[in-house]
């Protein structure tokens, strides 16, 4: 079952320009995932956030993770062509395992040269 | 190299004639799990395992079996192919006991005629 759901499922922005993608959850977590998937190729994590954290970067990557709205953030800044792909984000529910991993359906984001 | 290796990248079949598509991973991961991919449904997990002759149904694991023998192998197995398993299929693992960071194999493109 889906836990995850991000928003918006489809943004278009220039070169340059900063994507924000977000997701929201409906049960407490033990961490969230965030995962790229490039056209038709297997997801690679991205980012991971702690349900005790509240901000983490990684190069031009910045989640942030607000646990009383159950949601989350993805910021790519400075985007570039390479960045189109789509983005997923993961939940581990409180006290589960791996078992418990659910993936949203993803934003679809295109980066116009 | 850690990698998640599936065979075969690209199938067509025909409705009915039973085939297997294999994932090995190099990592010593005691997780493994299957999922597809159709537009618009996101990522729905079929099957996962926990370690060895360990396995469990997911979301969707009507018309598929799987198998877990050795540690690094999760074959999935459809016995009687329908258009309707037409589908992009992942396999991925991880370790157990950490942050559950998934590793995705490259997809199997399968189409059933």
């Amino acid at each position: 079952s889906q836990q995850g759901e991000e928003d918006p499922q489809a943004l278009s922005i220039q070169e340059g320009e900063n994507a924000t993608m977000n997701c929201s959850y409906k049960t407490s977590i033990n961490n969230l995932q965030w995962y790229r998937q490039n056209s038709g190729r297997g997801l690679v994590h991205l980012i991971l956030i702690r349900s005790n954290e509240r901000e983490k970067h990684s190069g031009r990557l910045r989640v942030t993770l607000d646990t009383s709205k159950k949601s989350s953030s993805l910021l790519i800044t400075a985007s570039r062509a390479a960045d189109t792909a789509s983005y997923f984000c993961a939940t581990i529910v409180s006290g589960g395992g791996a078992d418990g991993l659910t993936f949203g359906k993803g934003t679809h984001l295109i980066i116009q040269p | 190299e850690a990698q998640v290796t599936q065979n075969p990248r690209y199938l067509i079949t025909v409705t009915g004639k039973k085939l297997t598509v294999t994932c090995s991973q190099n990592m010593n991961h005691e997780y493994m799990s299957w999922y597809r991919q159709d537009p618009g449904l996101g990522l729905r997990q079929i099957y996962y395992s926990m370690n060895v002759e360990v396995t469990d149904k997911g979301d969707v694991p009507e018309g598929y079996k799987v198998s877990r023998k050795e540690k690094r192998n999760f074959p999935l197995i459809l016995e009687s192919p329908s258009p309707n398993q037409t589908s992009l299929y992942f396999c991925a693992s991880c370790r157990l006991g950490g942050t559950y960071e998934q590793y995705f194999g490259p997809g199997t493109r399968l189409t059933v005629t």
